[in-house]
C-alpha cells in the first residue's frame, strides 16, 4: 500500500518564525490536501494543493499565512508563517490515490509554538 | 457553507453495540466517509457510502440517507481497542473534490 512520508513529525518553534512541512507520496496521486487538527478537535481543511499552480484555500485560511507548493504530482510543502502560539496544532497531509478508495493521511506534524 | 455534526462523546461497554450519528448540510455532495482515529495517530479509512442504504464490513456498518442528510456508523461486539475518535466526512464536489470533516465523536469503551 502507499506510503506517505511527512516531515518533520514534530517541532517546537519560536513565535514569529516559519516552519515548512513536507509531504512525499510513493504512489500515483490525483489530489493532495493539507489539514489542521487543533487539540481535541476534528480535522479542518486548510487548502487543496494544486500541481504547478496556486493552492485553493478554504475560508479562513490565506496564502500569506500558509503558503503551499506542489511542484510535482507526489510532493507538496506547507509553510506556517510568522507563527504564534495559536498555530500550535497537528498538521496533516492527505492524498487521493489513483488506485485506492478514500483519502489517505500522513502521520502528521505536531507543532508547538512558544 | 457546510455543517457536519456529530455527538461529541459516547460511552459504551465491551461487547455492546453503538451507533454514531452524523447529520450534514453541504453543497455538491459526492459521498460520505467514516474514519477512525486513535489518539496521536492519523485517521484511517473505515467505510464509504455514496448510495442510500447500509454498507456492512465485518463488525462495522455504515448507513446513508441522502434525502435526509444523515448517516450513521454502527459498531458491533465492541472491543476495548475500538476506543477512538470516529470522524464523519463528506466528499464535496464544487468544481473539484475535497473531503470535509464533521466535528468528530470520541468513543470510550469500558470493560
Amino acid at each position: 500500500s502507499a506510503v506517505i512520508s511527512q516531515k518533520p513529525s514534530r517541532d517546537i518553534c519560536q513565535r514569529g518564525t516559519s516552519l515548512t512541512i513536507q509531504c512525499q507520496v510513493d504512489s500515483q496521486v490525483t489530489m493532495m490536501f493539507w489539514y489542521r487538527q487543533q487539540p481535541g478537535q476534528s480535522l479542518t481543511l486548510i487548502a487543496t494543493a494544486n500541481q504547478g499552480s496556486e493552492a485553493t484555500y478554504e475560508s479562513g485560511f490565506v496564502i500569506d499565512k500558509f503558503p503551499i507548493s506542489r511542484p510535482n504530482l507526489t510532493f507538496s510543502t506547507l509553510t506556517v508563517s510568522n507563527m504564534s502560539p495559536e498555530d500550535s496544532s497537528i498538521y496533516l497531509c492527505s492524498v487521493r490515490l489513483v488506485q485506492k478508495l478514500g483519502y489517505t493521511f500522513g502521520s502528521g506534524t505536531r507543532l508547538t509554538v512558544v | 457553507g457546510q455543517n457536519i455534526d456529530q455527538p461529541t462523546e459516547m460511552t459504551a461497554t465491551e461487547g455492546a453495540i453503538v451507533q454514531i450519528n452524523c447529520t450534514y448540510q453541504t453543497s455538491g455532495f459526492n459521498g460520505l466517509f467514516w474514519y477512525q482515529q486513535h489518539a496521536g495517530e492519523a485517521p484511517t479509512f473505515l467505510s464509504y457510502n455514496v448510495l442510500d442504504g447500509l454498507e456492512e464490513k465485518g463488525r462495522f456498518s455504515s448507513f446513508l440517507s441522502r434525502s435526509k442528510g444523515y448517516s450513521y456508523l454502527l459498531l458491533k461486539e465492541l472491543q476495548m481497542k475500538d476506543s477512538a475518535s470516529y470522524l464523519c466526512a463528506v466528499e464535496m464536489n464544487t468544481g473539484f473534490q475535497k473531503l470535509v470533516f464533521g466535528t468528530g465523536t470520541r468513543l470510550l469503551v469500558s470493560p
